[in-house]
């Protein structure tokens, strides 16, 4: 069965730096689109970045551009959202999605707290 | 971008009544690229409806999509315990793909 798993997360201050990571399972990884969805607490949906399935396309959110990079390693099945200059904004779930339109599976989240 | 505000923002109803959520785009949304999510309190969401209409695999015959260009609806025919939840719709017909914020459908 398809499993995300996401890890990476945690407290780090502002201006800090943190990469999450996905790891993959139950399905051909390397054929399909994956992308990073956030969820700041009690709040909606927010498509952060997604990336081709050979990573050569990838597409960030203005709110992260610049300061977030995505990225994947096919050969461990395995995705990564590394972020820098982090915000109090940034505050958030951040899921592993598999899709880049819509989202047919996600990861449990986990939760990046960006506080002083 | 495209902003999608979903109605009402919170239903309240009883096991066995029948659920009806709203959804309305700023701008139409090109073939029917819209999908819903169903999301329970800790957990992540979960794909139900994709292309306004086709159900994802594993979701009960008792949800279903309808809708096009610039309204769009979900139905739950029949409640069940395990339905109450938030409901998420979201665009994928232009960049960036955007959710709407949320229906709570809770237990009256």
């Amino acid at each position: 069965q398809v499993q995300l798993v996401e890890s990476g997360g945690g407290l780090v201050k502002p201006g800090g730096s943190l990469r999450l990571s996905c790891a993959a399972s139950g399905f051909t990884f390397s054929g399909y689109y994956m992308s990073w969805i956030r969820q700041a607490p009690g709040k909606g949906l927010e498509c952060v970045s997604y990336i081709s399935s050979g990573g050569s396309s990838i597409y960030n959110a203005d709110s992260v551009r610049g300061r977030f990079t995505i990225s994947r390693d096919n050969a461990n099945n395995s995705l990564y959202l590394q972020m820098n200059s982090l915000r109090a904004e940034d505050t958030a779930v951040y899921y592993c999605a598999r899709g880049k339109k819509f989202f047919d599976y996600w990861g449990q989240g986990t939760l990046v707290t960006v506080s002083s | 971008e495209i902003v999608l505000t979903q109605s009402p923002g919170t239903l309240s109803l009883s096991p066995g009544e029948r659920a009806t959520l709203s959804c309305w785009a700023s701008q139409s949304v090109s073939s029917s690229y819209l999908a819903w999510y169903q999301q329970k309190p800790g957990q992540a969401p979960r794909l139900l409806i994709y292309g306004a209409s086709s159900r994802a695999t594993g979701i009960p015959d008792r949800f279903s999509g309808s809708g096009s260009g610039t309204d769009f609806t979900l139905t739950i025919s029949r409640l069940e315990p395990e339905d109450f939840a938030v409901y998420y719709c979201q665009q994928y017909s232009s960049s960036p793909y955007t959710f709407g914020q949320g229906t709570k459908l809770e237990i009256k």
